[in-house]
């Protein structure tokens, strides 16, 4: 049974560009959520997607935005990056909204030069 | 804001017992406690969570005060393999505040 994977593991982009992240959930699970990591810090939530709408939102900016579809598989798109969107980006997985057992991928590590 | 208070480091000798301390004074009476812990270099783990019995699965115990002021996460046996940051979260399953915030956690480093 696998777990959620992300791709890519590691990507390395220029100031102003922008970049997909791409999620595909745990076996049977129906909810993703997307995590920015920051070096040093805990997990930061930026949003979560049900049924292919955004459901809840963090303090994030309009440049991050993203996409769910109807096999669940969720992407994370953030446009005109900054030095400071470096991080690694967590997906995570869980049936239903409640979040009552999160369950986290390994990561896309983003360098913005 | 942060909700919970959690030493920044702790060291356990290897086959001890870990127990990891966490505050959550300003808790609600419809807010979990819950643990997870991030292993370097991977996502986080699920590990338990309780409202306000001490609870118990094959990888801890959680053990929360009367008031629900405080709470410790225990690990039996420690081994290397625990090291890791150890994030105590407290949240409602329902409503806005049911996204899980995680703040800076506790390093455990077991010890040969």
């Amino acid at each position: 049974d696998a777990g959620v994977t992300q791709s890519p593991t590691h990507l390395i982009k220029t100031r102003g560009q922008q970049v997909t992240l791409r999620c595909s959930p745990k076996s049977g699970h129906d909810t993703v959520s997307w995590y920015q990591q920051a070096l040093g810090q805990g997990p930061q939530f930026i949003f979560q997607y049900y049924e292919e709408e955004e459901r809840q939102r963090g303090n994030f900016p309009d440049r991050f935005s993203g996409h769910q579809f109807p096999n669940y598989s969720s992407e994370l798109n953030v446009n005109a990056l900054l030095l400071g969107d470096s991080a690694l980006y967590l997906c995570a997985s869980s049936l239903g909204t409640a979040n009552e057992k999160l369950f986290f991928g390994s990561g896309t590590q983003l360098s913005v030069l | 804001d942060a909700k919970t208070t959690q030493p920044t480091s702790m060291d356990c000798a290897e086959g001890r017992a870990a127990n990891l301390p966490c505050n959550h004074s300003t808790i609600s009476g419809n807010e979990y406690v819950y643990w997870y812990r991030q292993i370097h270099s991977q996502g986080p783990q699920y590990i338990i969570h309780g409202l306000k019995n001490n609870e118990t699965n094959e990888m801890a115990s959680l053990i929360i005060t009367e008031d629900r002021k405080s709470s410790t996460l225990i690990l039996p046996h420690a081994t290397l393999r625990d090291t890791a940051v150890y994030y105590c979260i407290v949240r409602a399953l329902s409503g806005s505040a049911r996204q899980l915030t995680f703040g800076s956690g506790t390093q455990l480093t077991v010890l040969p």
